[in-house]
């Protein structure tokens, strides 16, 4: 299986804030990385597929680059909407598997 | 706009078989590459894909649970059955469907539409 790990695990920003968060993968996996946004109680919401493209009525402050083994998400400014845990996810090869995410605190 | 709604116990015995029905809507089913797939969740922790239904019936499974796990459709009633064998208290989570969309030019597969999930509690 790949293996998809998160950097850092949380971390507490405030509003405005420019946030990056890091995805590393076990092996290369090209451009087949996706990012989640989850807010508590809720499910899942796609934001980023492909490694870059932003999924249809995401804000523009999102943005996720990369390619290989390493991917960021970055928030270009934090808003209080954006309270939540985010997780990569890999689609190159089954089983398709997730990073243990990262929770996104406002100071 | 695809909806999907999970349905099932909210608890389970241990050694018991789990079976979850996601019921769909907003898309046909019928292109190539689309797929419903489980996933969970346990309190606390990292997403867990277990498996999905092609468009065309395939499935793929995890191997970690491939032996206890089956996944059905039924495209006139809208639905995707999981069915999970043997189940134990770290079955525990938040089980949820999500439909899977694929780019044809490049290969890209991602989960755009998801479930509220539903919980499931394995305890005697």
């Amino acid at each position: 299986d790949i293996q998809m790990a998160q950097s850092p695990s949380s971390l507490s920003a405030s509003l405005g804030d420019r946030v990056t968060i890091t995805c590393r993968s076990s092996q290369s996996i090209s451009k087949y990385l996706n990012w989640y946004q989850q807010k508590v109680g809720e499910a899942p919401k796609l934001l980023i597929y492909a490694a870059t493209t932003l999924q249809t009525g995401v804000p523009s402050r999102f943005s996720g680059s990369g390619s290989g083994t390493e991917f960021t998400l970055t928030i270009s400014s934090l808003q209080p909407e954006d309270l939540a845990t985010y997780s990569c996810q890999q689609s190159y090869t089954t089983p398709w598997t997730f990073g243990p995410g990262t929770k996104v605190e406002i100071k | 706009q695809i909806t999907l709604k999970e349905s099932g116990p909210t608890l389970v015995k241990p050694t018991q078989t789990l079976t979850l029905t996601c019921n769909f809507s907003g898309f046909a089913f019928d292109t190539r590459g689309e797929g419903v797939a489980w996933i969970r969740q346990p309190p606390g922790k990292a997403l867990e894909w277990l498996t999905l239904i092609y468009y065309n019936g395939e499935k793929r499974f995890s191997p970690s649970h491939q032996s206890r796990l089956n996944i059905a459709r039924d495209t006139s009633r809208k639905q995707v059955v999981l069915t999970m064998t043997n189940m134990d208290p770290v079955d525990t989570g938040t089980y949820f469907c999500s439909h899977m969309s694929y780019t044809f030019s490049s290969g890209y597969r991602y989960f755009d539409s998801w479930g509220q999930g539903t919980r499931v509690t394995v305890s005697s």
